[in-house]
């Protein structure tokens, strides 16, 4: 079974920083990969999901981009992070039928 | 477009009794659903799913969930509720298009008080 790995696990960053999170996966090749983003702990929000290397989809347009440089890695980032940037992030992959998900990192930006 | 609604932002349960958690979809086409936890700052964790079969479907940490296509529901069940089931559980449908993305649901927070 597949392994997902997040980091960092918490940044704190201020309005305007550039942003990098990254994801990897383990135990699989080939996944197809899922950024999403929780807010104010409840609903989810997928942003983007790729199904191969340099192949990304956004789903909602807005400050961030993903790129995917390795099969198994997956990128999220912002030039300049605004307030409403802040949220838990997870990262995903599906493996027999089944979205696993990474532990998530955590970003406010103040 | 598929959909999925969870229609209790909160479900209050004593420990040791009965549990339901709602979830009702929208999709074109038969579903494949799935119930997810999640515990304060973690990701979310699989319990179970329904992909085809029999209409009742066991999972993890002890729960279960009962697919009725006519209802077009797939409420999460569990026959005696424990503190440690206190989470955000989520609701989940695979959209078939070239991301096989799911849909999650809103979420409904569980409190199991003892």
């Amino acid at each position: 079974s597949q392994t997902i790995h997040q980091w960092p696990a918490t940044l704190v960053q201020p309005v305007g920083s550039p942003l990098s999170l990254e994801c990897t996966v383990e135990g699989t090749s080939n996944p197809n990969l899922y950024w999403y983003r929780q807010a104010a702990g409840r609903g989810l929000q997928l942003l983007f999901y790729s199904i191969g290397i340099g192949q990304i989809s956004s789903e909602v347009p807005q400050n961030l981009s993903a790129s995917r440089p390795q099969d198994r890695q997956f990128i999220l980032s912002s030039k300049k992070l605004l307030l409403s940037d802040s949220g838990f992030y997870l990262c995903a992959c599906v493996g027999a039928n089944v979205l696993t998900f990474g532990a998530g990192s955590r970003l406010t930006v103040l | 477009a598929q959909s999925v609604a969870q229609p209790e932002d909160q479900v209050n349960v004593a420990e040791g009794n009965p549990l339901t958690v709602k979830c009702t979809y929208s999709v074109s086409g038969n579903p494949y659903l799935f119930w997810y936890v999640q515990y304060p700052n973690r990701g979310l964790q699989f319990l179970l799913k329904y992909i085809t079969g029999d209409n009742l479907v066991k999972g993890s940490y002890g729960f279960e969930a009962e697919f009725n296509k006519s209802q077009t529901s797939f409420h999460l069940k569990k026959p005696s509720a424990l503190v440690s089931d206190s989470a955000l559980y989520f609701c989940a449908v695979r959209v078939f298009d070239a991301g096989n993305m799911l849909t999650f649901g809103g979420g409904t927070r569980l409190m199991v008080k003892p």
